[in-house]
């Protein structure tokens, strides 16, 4: 059964900080990975999608990488903005196992 | 274009009664999925259609069902409602459906559904 683990669960840092939220997964033969913010009480924004085939997604001042070997995916934060305070949350096989996702609060 | 839409956007219901939650998916997009989210956790999958047939389906009890539309808008029923069914329910919606789906999923803003 695939489980998905994410660290830290929150974080909390001050504005213009790099950072690093991580993802493990315990089954390497997944097909894709991808990312997500939520703001409270709201959905999920796709933030990038990882394939199999892939090992890393940009996007503006986000850096996703994939390491099927190693269970593990990171999602690299640049220039952190008190806008970027949100819960992120990794999935894969298309969603259907996510983690319980890292509280991200980027202080002023 | 719309994004996925979800109505209601708030519920409340008493146990035992029985709640629809209806799901419109993109433009274009044959996949619906339906995830339950328990504050502090991550989205829990529920069931997944795709061109109308059940692709997968999670570990949920079988009061939950749901049923995709020849126009792919999905509709998520659940019965005998228990207060620990009060959870946000979002849908997603993407081009194609399955285990080995290569597409990204979005998400719709989610019904808050409150048992009492």
């Amino acid at each position: 059964k695939q489980e998905v683990t994410q660290i830290p669960a929150a974080l909390s840092v001050p504005e213009g900080e790099n950072l690093v939220l991580n993802c493990s997964f315990t089954d390497s033969a997944i097909y894709n990975l991808q990312w997500f913010r939520q703001d409270p009480g709201k959905g999920l924004t796709s933030l990038l999608l990882i394939q199999s085939s892939q090992r890393e997604q940009t996007s503006g001042r986000l850096n996703a990488s994939l390491d099927k070997s190693s269970g593990r995916s990171t999602l690299y934060i640049a220039a952190s903005q008190p806008g970027d305070s949100a819960t992120y949350l990794c999935a894969v096989e298309g969603g259907m196992r996510f983690g319980a996702g890292t509280r991200l609060t980027v202080k002023p | 274009d719309a994004g996925v839409t979800q109505s209601p956007t708030h519920l409340i219901k008493t146990r035992g009664q029985q709640v629809t939650l209806r799901c419109s998916p993109i433009s274009g997009h044959k996949s619906v999925s339906w995830y339950q989210q328990v504050l502090g956790q991550g989205p829990q999958f529920i069931f997944q259609y795709y061109e109308k047939e059940e692709r997968g389906r999670g570990n949920f009890p079988d009061r939950f069902s749901a049923r995709q539309f020849p126009n792919y808008s999905s509709e998520l029923n659940v019965n005998a409602l228990l207060l620990g069914d009060s959870a946000l329910y979002l849908c997603a919606s993407s081009l194609v459906g399955g285990l080995q789906m290569n597409t990204e999923a979005f998400f719709g803003q989610g019904t808050r559904l409150t048992v009492v």
